[in-house]
């Protein structure tokens, strides 16, 4: 299995909503990542865990806030998103430096 | 912290030309270097890894090569077909551990 899963593909919510996305994978990676992409722009990079534990956070506002529960699982919390946060999500993973998986993505919409 | 630049932006070119697409990166000390293709809408698909240590890698009618001490990757794309139409990132990981994005070629390929 050299998938990595991203639920929902699509989610859209408003500036006062919760909301959470999920990444899973069963590679026995343990690196993950949450990556951003803006239409007609490359990703960026915004959270790495390492081994379960949160090693780079891209200044990214505290709206968004990540969980990594245990070495398959990473999550994505959402709460009071701004209109400019309507992006592409993508998740991925990798063995220490090795290659890196990506999701297929959460394409967030918030109104 | 490490740039990664792409040229051309973009590139259209009718069916059956050999094209190359050039990234260079500001800092020589990666990991792998990776190239991914990516549809309008869509998640990453991975088409090549070069670890640090390799000069080039191959996969069907796709060839990729690295120069580290001259920071430069090439994707050399033969006999292209209009399915190649998409753009094309190239990413450096790096000392942060994490994947660093250039901005990408739009590639079209006119039947």
């Amino acid at each position: 299995d050299t998938e990595v899963t991203q639920t929902p593909k699509h989610l859209v919510m408003g500036m006062t909503n919760k909301k959470s996305l999920k990444c899973e994978q069963h590679m026995g990676h343990r690196a993950m990542y949450w990556y951003k992409q803006k239409a007609k722009k490359p990703p960026e990079l915004m959270f790495v865990y390492s081994y379960e534990k949160l090693s780079i956070n891209e200044s990214v506002p505290s709206r968004f806030s990540p969980e990594c529960p245990n070495s398959s699982l990473l999550n994505l919390h959402l709460h009071a998103l701004q209109p400019e946060d309507s992006a592409l999500y993508l998740c991925a993973s990798s063995q220490d430096v090795e290659k890196l998986f990506f999701g297929s993505g959460t394409q967030l919409s918030v109104l | 912290k490490q740039e990664v630049t792409q040229i051309p932006a973009a590139l259209s070119v009718p069916e059956g030309e050999n094209l190359v697409l050039n990234c260079s990166f500001t800092d020589s000390a990666i990991y792998n270097l990776q190239w991914f293709r990516q549809d309008p809408g869509k998640g990453l698909t991975s088409l090549l890894l070069i670890q640090s240590s390799q000069r080039e890698q191959t996969s069907g009618r796709l060839n990729a090569s690295l120069d580290k001490s001259s920071g430069r990757s090439t994707l050399y794309i033969a006999a292209s077909q209009p399915g190649d139409s998409a753009t094309y990132l190239c990413a450096a990981f790096g000392g942060r551990r994490a994947l660093t994005f250039g901005s990408g070629t739009r590639l079209q390929v006119q039947p």
